[in-house]
């Protein structure tokens, strides 16, 4: 059964800092591993999707890598601004061939101007 | 090219009731997931359909059931109502499967009182 755990669970940092979300999974048997961001009382928003053979993928400010052997994902949010404030969650499928997603908990975050 | 909608947004009912909660996918998208989340729980897998054809379940009792139409269309229904039903509904579309980008709804918010 997978996994997912986020850490921390919150984090507030200035505007204009540099920093790294972690998200752990238990199943590393996964093709794939998504990140999405949610703003309060919100649908999910997805930011990146990571294929197992690409290992890092960007989209602007953020990165997000996969290491499959060490059962880690990091998302890395550059030059964070106050509009980054949100909760993000990362996503792993349930099993090999499983048509369902495993979330984390997530990860508050809030960028102080 | 329209996001996915829920609707209604918004539900109060009171225990022992039943509810109907309605999903649209982006156009083309085939595949429809559903899931439950709340505070303490974060987001639970309820089940997914592909084709009209339900290819997974999460651990949830049999009062929540859904069914997928033609047109890719989705609805879960939730039968004899408890408090702890109270959450955001959220529901996802994509092309085929988790495979892929995932693209969620604003989600439905229900009460249970």
């Amino acid at each position: 059964k997978q996994e997912v755990t986020q850490i921390p669970a919150a984090l507030s940092v200035p505007e204009g800092e540099n920093l790294v979300l972690n998200c752990s999974f238990t199943d590393s048997a996964i093709y794939n591993l998504q990140w999405f961001r949610q703003d309060p009382g919100k649908g999910l928003t997805s930011l990146l999707l990571i294929q197992s053979s690409q290992r890092e993928q960007t989209s602007g400010r953020l990165n997000a890598s996969l290491d499959k052997s060490s059962g880690r994902s990091t998302l890395y949010i550059a030059a964070s601004q106050p509009g980054d404030s949100a909760t993000y969650l990362c996503a792993a499928p349930s099993g090999a061939g499983s048509y369902q997603l495993t979330f984390g908990k997530g990860t508050k975050l809030s960028v102080i101007p | 090219k329209a996001g996915v909608t829920q609707t209604p947004r918004y539900l109060i009912k009171t225990r022992g009731q039943q509810v109907t909660l309605s999903c649209s996918p982006i156009s083309g998208h085939r595949s429809v997931s559903w899931y439950q989340q709340t505070p303490g729980q974060g987001l639970q897998f309820l089940f997914e359909y592909f084709s009209e054809t339900q290819r997974n379940k999460g651990n949830f009792p049999g009062r929540f059931s859904g069914r997928q139409f033609s047109n890719s269309r989705s609805e879960m229904n939730v039968s004899t109502l408890e408090l702890g039903d109270s959450a955001l509904y959220l529901c996802a579309s994509s092309l085929r499967d988790s495979q892929e980008t995932q693209y969620f709804g604003p989600g439905t918010r229900l009460l249970v009182l």
